[in-house]
């Protein structure tokens, strides 16, 4: 079982839909990441936050939102999504930034 | 710019066998990653190193920071061994560089 837990595992939506992506931790870690992960690719780097507050952003497109409303929860706007942006969307944290990270399961995206 | 590279892209192994995973990179770091994914998605943390080397039941991560190389072994493999392994190296801060990976498959 990880412990860092995403929801919802598959999101199928449209490219005008608004959805969310959701990560949580209780760990007590006060570090937390968005990854995209395409097939047979590695993980990329596109957010970072620390202490709730937003220490990088990997020049991501604004139709993705992040937001840390705290220590615990990590979530991932999504609005007019293109078909590429259909990947898997990886959550991760960690004690502090540059500590290892804890990997989510991740949520598989589909833009229809 | 830091390059990390994996050998080999894959490889297929029957059960039993000793198991080496390479990885490479070309600048200075203050820690390096070992990774496992299996198909489907989730990430496993297995290591980080930042010198000599670690052991965890069947898996051995070394490192050699002078000659910027390190390796995965697993000893006695087994099917439930078959992921994809990844090298992600740390600069500084939070950001990883991640190698292409290593699909692994241990057949019965």
């Amino acid at each position: 079982d990880t412990e860092v837990t995403q929801t919802p595992k598959h999101l199928v939506m449209g490219m005008t839909n608004k959805k969310s992506l959701k990560c949580e931790q209780h760990m007590g870690h006060r570090a937390m990441y968005w990854y995209k992960q395409k097939a047979k690719k590695p993980p990329e780097l596109m957010f970072v936050y620390s202490y709730e507050k937003l220490s990088i952003n990997e020049s991501v497109p604004s139709r993705f939102s992040p937001e840390c409303p705290n220590s615990s929860l990590l979530n991932l706007h999504l609005h007019a999504l293109q078909p590429e942006d259909s990947a898997l969307y990886l959550c991760a944290s960690s004690q502090f930034l540059g500590q290892p990270q804890h990997f989510g399961d991740g949520t598989r995206l589909s833009i229809l | 710019k830091n390059e990390v590279e994996q050998s080999p892209q894959n490889l297929t192994a029957q059960e039993g066998e000793f198991i080496t995973i390479n990885c490479s990179y070309s600048v200075g770091i203050s820690a390096l990653h070992w990774l496992q994914q299996h198909p489907g998605g989730g990430i496993v943390s297995l290591f980080m190193l930042s010198s000599g080397k670690k052991k965890h039941g069947r898996l051995i991560a070394t490192i050699n920071i002078q000659e910027k190389h390190s390796s995965l072994h697993i000893t006695a493999s087994h099917p439930r061994d078959s992921a994809v392994y990844i090298c992600a190296t740390q600069t500084s801060g939070s950001r990883l560089t991640f190698g292409e990976g290593t699909q692994l498959t241990v057949n019965p």
